[in-house]
């Protein structure tokens, strides 16, 4: 258990609403990640933190902010959510029992109708 | 740019029949490390192995075994003996960025194991 949660789990809203998810952990693990898993596509990363106020971006950024304002913390924003961002949201740390290796939050579903 | 192909979109056996998962990488770094993971019903992501470049040898852990050969850019998950608690979404992941893990995934394989 690499004591990441992510909230909220669950999600509905509409189109052009702000979202925020959260991301926390426990363990002061430096590197963050934000995954998107949608079907026929796995997981493609959004953006990544190495660090407090240290953040750069993944594969599929468009669209999504984040930020990272405490070790423990960090958030996806979807400053005006659309259609296609309906997906489940991981988040990850790196570290833990193998500290090369990327451990997994929970989780979260999110629909924008 | 760096790639993971799981051809296999969907494996069903019955159980207690040995499956293998294959995975193919493409990487034009020379150091690298591969991962597999498995995605239950319940939907978390669970990390099984980490395998770096450096490390040829084959690895068995208890009915899961793992074969890495560099010469064909394939790490194939084996599992013997299949029981239902094996069903799953199987994903492999590639990284070369040592220090922050980027990780590319494959788009899995979505393992059923009928009783």
């Amino acid at each position: 258990d690499a004591g990441i949660t992510q909230s909220p789990r669950h999600k509905v809203t509409e189109t052009g609403t702000p979202v925020t998810l959260r991301c926390h952990q426990t363990e002061n693990h430096r590197y963050m990640y934000w995954y998107r898993q949608d079907p026929g596509h796995g997981l493609r990363l959004i953006h990544y933190s190495y660090g407090v106020k240290d953040t750069d971006k993944g594969e599929v950024s468009d669209g999504y902010s984040v930020s990272r304002s405490k070790t423990e913390d960090f958030l996806l924003t979807l400053e005006s959510a659309t259609s296609s961002q309906t997906s489940v949201y991981f988040c990850a740390i790196q570290g833990g029992t193998s500290t090369d290796t990327q451990y997994f939050g929970p989780g979260t579903r999110l629909t924008v109708l | 740019a760096q790639k993971v192909t799981q051809a296999q979109t969907e494996i069903s056996v019955v159980e207690k029949e040995d499956v293998t998962l294959d995975c193919v990488y493409e990487t034009r770094d020379t150091t690298y490390y591969l991962f597999w993971y498995k995605q239950p019903p319940s939907g978390e992501l669970v990390f099984l192995i980490r395998r770096n470049s450096f490390d040829e040898q084959n690895e068995i852990s208890g009915r899961y075994s793992w074969n890495f050969q560099k010469s064909t850019s394939s790490f194939n998950f084996t599992i013997t003996a299949s029981q239902v608690v094996d069903s799953a979404v199987y994903f492999c992941a590639l990284t070369s960025n040592f220090g922050n893990e980027k990780l590319t995934f494959g788009t899995g394989t979505r393992l059923t194991i009928i009783p």
